[in-house]
């Protein structure tokens, strides 16, 4: 069966630090990868998405980067930690061109930058 | 439709009380309509997958109905409960690009 494993799932960083959030999935291959944000009192956005290795594609402007090295690892990085980059950050996978089943979420990080 | 809209935005509710929601989408190229139940700062719970039109679903308390045809889902919960509360998203899949879009959901307020 598929597992999505998501880490750290709460971190407190101070502003002008750097980030790194990892996501794996285990049991497919091929997967797309995402990750979203929810911001105080706000939606789920989404932040990057990525269709294979190394190929990243950027739904809104940010201090924010993402990479896919491996076919089932997404990684979440910042330079600089913005005090506005705070909040619940989420990944997740679907299989590639098939809408039927879904998103598959991991269970989150909390980003707290003081 | 050319976008996946959720109506209403926000909608408080009594305990006891029976509500439902809209998920509006295009109906052409239509693959699979899903349903989150999502709490803040938690990941979003998988609650139904459909993919025929005049497609019902249910789970307890909840169900769901699909038209493709006309490109509408209804989201049902009978006798709410303060545990319903959170915000209830639909994903709409498209088949002609594999796409998966939100809508923004629909926040549910339940008082006891």
């Amino acid at each position: 069966s598929q597992t999505i494993h998501q880490w750290p799932a709460t971190l407190v960083q101070p502003v002008g630090s750097p980030l790194s959030l990892e996501c794996t999935v285990e049991g497919t291959s091929n997967p797309n990868l995402y990750w979203y944000r929810q911001a105080a009192g706000r939606g789920l956005q989404l932040l990057f998405y990525s269709v294979g290795i190394g190929q990243i594609s950027s739904e809104v402007p940010q201090n924010l980067s993402a990479s896919r090295p491996q076919d089932r690892q997404f990684i979440l990085s910042s330079k600089k930690l913005l005090l506005s980059d705070s909040g619940f950050y989420l990944c997740a996978w679907s299989v590639r061109r098939r809408s039927n089943y879904g998103y598959t979420f991991g269970s989150g990080t909390r980003l707290t930058v003081v | 439709i050319l976008n996946v809209e959720q109506s209403p935005q926000s909608l408080h509710v009594q305990e006891g009380d029976s509500t439902n929601f809209t998920c509006s989408f295009p109906s052409s190229n239509f693959y699979a309509l899903h349903w989150y139940r999502w709490e803040t700062a938690k990941s979003p719970e998988a609650l139904f997958v459909m993919t025929l039109n005049g497609d019902e679903k249910k789970k307890g308390r909840i169900s769901a109905t699909l038209n493709t045809k006309e490109g509408y889902s209804y989201l049902y919960i009978k006798g709410s409960q303060p545990e319903d509360s959170a915000t209830y998203l639909c994903l709409h899949g498209s088949s002609n690009t594999g796409k998966l879009i939100f809508g923004q959901g629909t926040t549910l307020q339940v008082k006891p």
